[in-house]
């Protein structure tokens, strides 16, 4: 299978705390990519992260890769209330033809003021 | 900023009606996908194109669902007759490659069947 999937299916915290989401995927990836989702908006790209790359930042996330492992995780450190959203990955595989974005069931993130 | 237009954003019909939903996408972006999202769950990708050819349509239930992007610019996707099971939020995005880029998403357009 191509999809993501995300891990916890729901996490819940309070405002300050670091929320962390983990992404496996099966196949060997040119990329990988997280989005967020507002509850009855569509998906916005949050950061990419080629596969010769281990780690990425921006501004308080922290996007780190293992492709030996096949695995992601998204940290979002200093959590605010306006975090709160489903987070999806998707791995974007090595392909000689079009690519196209298959996403799982997400991370739904809760943050509490 | 540019941003990938739907309409309309909300739609509720009756089963057995006919559904249209257009997405305008970024100026430029070769690639446009449609995907339907189930309350609850992620984003299922119905369709993909690449200008005005369509390179992936193998979750479009093609009995009752059709897309179009005549020119390889706007793109139209109809359901008809509706099911009480299609209602779903249903979003566009577009891309400015279908390699390696990032997705830009529409609002979407709400679809309540009744």
């Amino acid at each position: 299978s191509q999809q993501g999937e995300e891990d916890p299916q729901a996490l819940s915290i309070q405002e300050g705390e670091n929320a962390t989401m983990n992404c496996s995927y099966k196949t060997s990836i040119n990329n990988l990519q997280w989005y967020r989702q507002n509850s009855g908006r569509g998906l916005v790209h949050l950061i990419l992260i080629r596969s010769n790359e281990r780690e990425k930042h921006s501004g308080r996330l922290r996007v780190t890769l293992d492709t030996s492992k096949k695995s992601s995780s998204l940290l979002i450190t200093a959590s605010r209330a306006a975090d709160t959203a489903s987070y999806f990955c998707a791995p974007v595989p090595i392909s000689g033809g079009y690519n196209k974005l298959i996403f799982g069931a997400g991370t739904r993130l809760a943050v509490h003021p | 900023e540019a941003e990938v237009a739907q309409s309309p954003r909300y739609k509720i019909t009756e089963k057995s009606q006919a559904v249209a939903f257009w997405c305008d996408p970024i100026s430029g972006h070769a690639t446009l996908y449609w995907y339907r999202q189930i309350l609850g769950q992620g984003p299922e990708l119905l369709v993909q194109f690449q200008d005005e050819s369509v390179v992936d349509d193998s979750q479009l239930p093609k009995d009752r669902f059709s897309a179009e992007r005549l020119k390889g610019v706007d793109s139209t996707l109809k359901i008809q007759p509706a099911e009480l099971g299609d209602s779903a939020m249903y979003l566009c995005a577009s891309s400015l490659t279908s390699v390696t880029g990032e997705l830009f998403f529409g609002e979407g357009s709400r679809l309540t069947v009744l």
